[in-house]
């Protein structure tokens, strides 16, 4: 049963333009949703992170949103830029079967380019 | 360094051997997970350990795997009699977590490639 879903694998864009990626859950007692990103070779970082308290964090250049009654959130990153080019994990934590542990999405790879 | 650490950074064994990989976290975090991720898939949640409380183990996929942490520090992640389909990217990952409270950011090792032939 896949918790957190990424349901596009690949995405690519303009550099200056928006990158908008999503992620849909089904678990209505996570409250704790993250961003991971991560380039080849390498181990995922953590990129931004939102409490379920929110609907909105802002980090810079990154945007997370949370629409949790339609369990959905959405990375913004603008202006994209060709650094940006990574695989970008969705993550959930919450609820009692989930106790102290994130529940990836599998993955959107984004490519920004020049 | 003071990152997680991971080893053997790539491992190629044939099927039905027994492998061990090891994780050591960052110094004083008390949570550390394991990860793998398989050709083209997500990160797969295998098990997580927190503090003094009994690990979860309910991502492990067979009787096959198996992990300990000694002393709350240093993991080893023990696959015996592997199979083709164990080949993945096994990835390690520590938090600063007090126990009891939601997972909050995990610092992740660059992983160990398994491959079995």
């Amino acid at each position: 049963d896949q918790q957190v879903k990424q349901n596009s694998p690949s995405l690519s864009v303009q550099e200056g333009r928006i990158s908008i990626l999503n992620c849909d859950y089904t678990n209505s007692m996570f409250d704790y949703f993250l961003w991971y990103k991560k380039y080849p070779a390498e181990g995922p970082t953590f990129l931004i992170s939102i409490s379920s308290i929110k609907d909105k964090n802002e980090d810079g250049r990154f945007t997370v949103f949370l629409n949790k009654s339609a369990k959905h959130l959405s990375l913004h990153i603008v202006p994209s830029q060709p650094g940006d080019s990574a695989v970008y994990f969705c993550a959930a934590s919450g609820g009692s079967s989930n106790t102290g542990k994130l529940i990836f999405g599998q993955g959107t790879t984004l490519q920004v380019k020049p | 360094g003071a990152g997680v650490s991971q080893s053997p950074s790539n491992k190629v064994t044939e099927k039905g051997k027994d492998v061990e990989l090891r994780c050591d976290p960052i110094s004083g975090h008390t949570a550390l997970y394991w990860y793998r991720q398989s050709l083209g898939q997500g990160l797969e949640f295998l098990i997580y350990f927190q503090g003094n409380s009994a690990p979860d183990k309910s991502g492990l996929p067979s009787d096959r795997f198996s992990a300990e942490r000694t002393g709350g520090s240093v993991s080893t992640l023990t696959i015996q009699r592997t199979q083709q389909e164990d080949s993945a990217v096994y990835l390690c990952a520590s938090s600063l977590t007090p126990q009891g409270t939601n997972t909050g950011e995990l610092f992740f090792g660059e992983g160990s490639r398994l491959t079995v032939l």
